[in-house]
């Protein structure tokens, strides 16, 4: 069974924090992706990654950084976060050519 | 003209009908359909999966892509209240199979199933 785990559900935190979410992968998948989901935009691709410390930007990579050390754990990391953040952030991952599969999600909100 | 179009919605619908979902794309070398399902404040689901043309079915679902007309749907039979949720069409390029470049959306379509 397929199992992607995201460290927090529900995230509050203030302007100008810097700000870590978690992603675990079970699945010895070598693609993990973070996007950011919003009303009225849909999913927008933040981040991905195809290989232990590799990283490549997506469509909305400002303001975002990443980090993979291992294999399984993807990172995403708001440097300075701001109210502009606030979103649903969803991690995915998959194998190439397989289907992208999804965490449950975080609901940060910054204020 | 946005790479992926979809309805969305809400879309209300009598318990026990049947519900078609549909998406429209723009660049034609998308080759790997899905959709996904996502429940008010959880990820999306995945459904089905389905590369290039023709049908496929998973018990009261049935993934349909045209790649002729760049149109894609999906077909709920004996819809229920459970089936209540966001409907997401994704799809992706032949070259990763929707890897390492991420997928392209459609903004979902809310869908209502009146008990």
């Amino acid at each position: 069974d397929v199992k992607v785990t995201q460290s927090s559900r529900y995230l509050v935190k203030r302007t100008g924090e810097k700000v870590f979410l978690e992603c675990v992968q079970d699945m010895d998948h070598e693609n993990m992706f973070w996007y950011r989901q919003d009303p009225g935009l849909g999913l927008r691709l933040i981040y991905f990654s195809y290989d232990v410390k590799m990283k490549e930007k997506g469509d909305i990579p400002e303001g975002y950084s990443v980090s993979r050390e291992k294999k399984e754990r993807f990172s995403l990391i708001l440097e300075s976060a701001s109210t502009n953040q606030t979103s649903m952030y969803l991690c995915a991952s998959n194998r190439p050519f397989w289907p992208q599969y999804f965490g449950p999600g975080t609901r940060l909100t910054v204020l | 003209q946005k790479e992926v179009e979809q309805d969305p919605g809400p879309l209300s619908v009598p318990e026990g009908a049947i519900v078609s979902l549909n998406c429209t794309y723009s660049n034609s070398a998308f080759q790997y359909f899905m959709w996904y399902r996502q429940y008010s404040r959880k990820g999306p689901e995945l459904l089905m999966y389905t590369y290039s043309s023709g049908n496929k079915e998973d018990g009261r679902f049935t993934a349909q892509v045209d790649k002729s007309s760049k149109y894609i749907s999906l077909f709920i039979r004996d819809s229920q209240p459970s089936d209540s949720a966001t409907y997401l069409c994704a799809m992706s390029g032949a070259k990763t199979g929707g890897g390492a470049d991420g997928l392209t959306f459609g903004k979902g379509t809310h869908l209502i199933i009146q008990p």
